[in-house]
């Protein structure tokens, strides 16, 4: 069962434009919410992070939202540059898992930034 | 300061093999990890460790085993290697267990195919 899931594996977008990456989630306990990025053959680094009492958190280029009514968030890159392109992974932690420091992590989406 | 390191970065076993996979942080953190990555899989957590002497079981824990003798390093065994274990392993270690503690900083990875 897929408690964290993002539906698209791959985003293409022109650079300068915006990048609109999604993920849902079926777990209502979830809290806390971060996003990874990867490149090829590099381990994943932590993005950006918003917990369940925000539904909006920024730093620089990068905005994430979070619904909780519709168990949705989006990571939103403006202006999106090449370098940006990478597998980009949201994943989620909750109380029940508090004290474990488990992350659930979705599958991933491939975002292309083009020239 | 290296961060997370992963001992060795490929390798190719045949079936039936053993080896142990290796796992060094230098930042001091209790909570440590071992994932796979497969495609269209994400991240799936096969074994963690919340502080020194201690291990548990992730998501995948079939046909490994860990260990965490001291708080930097964290071991990963696999006893008899089968294809099913291809994948990417990556390595993780985290302050705590929530909110922002668990933003999780990982290794390069190590990429093994089992033969």
């Amino acid at each position: 069962d897929q408690q964290v899931k993002q539906n698209s594996p791959s985003l293409s977008v022109q650079e300068g434009r915006i990048s609109i990456l999604n993920c849902d989630y079926t777990n209502s306990m979830f809290d806390y919410f971060l996003w990874y990025k990867k490149y090829p053959a590099e381990g994943p680094t932590f993005l950006i992070s918003i917990s369940s009492i925000k539904d909006k958190n920024e730093d620089g280029r990068f905005t994430v939202f979070l619904n909780k009514s519709a168990k949705h968030l989006s990571l939103h890159i403006v202006p999106s540059q090449p370098g940006d392109s990478a597998v980009y992974f949201c994943a989620a932690n909750s109380p029940l898992l508090s004290g474990t420091g488990k992350l659930i992590f979705g599958q991933g989406t491939t975002l292309q930034v083009k020239p | 300061n290296a961060g997370v390191t992963q001992t060795p970065k490929f390798r190719v076993l045949k079936t039936g093999q053993s080896m142990t996979l290796l796992c060094a942080q230098d930042m001091n953190h209790e909570y440590m990890y071992w994932y796979r990555q497969d495609p269209g899989m994400g991240l799936r957590l096969i074994h963690y460790s919340v502080g020194e002497g201690t291990t548990a079981k992730g998501e995948v824990p079939d046909g490994y085993n860990v260990s965490r003798l001291k708080k930097q390093n964290f071991l990963l065994g696999l006893e008899s290697a089968a294809p099913s274990q291809t994948s990417v392993y990556f390595c993780a270690s985290s302050y705590g267990g929530q909110g922002l503690n668990t933003e999780a900083f990982f290794g390069q990875g190590t990429r093994l195919t089992v033969v």
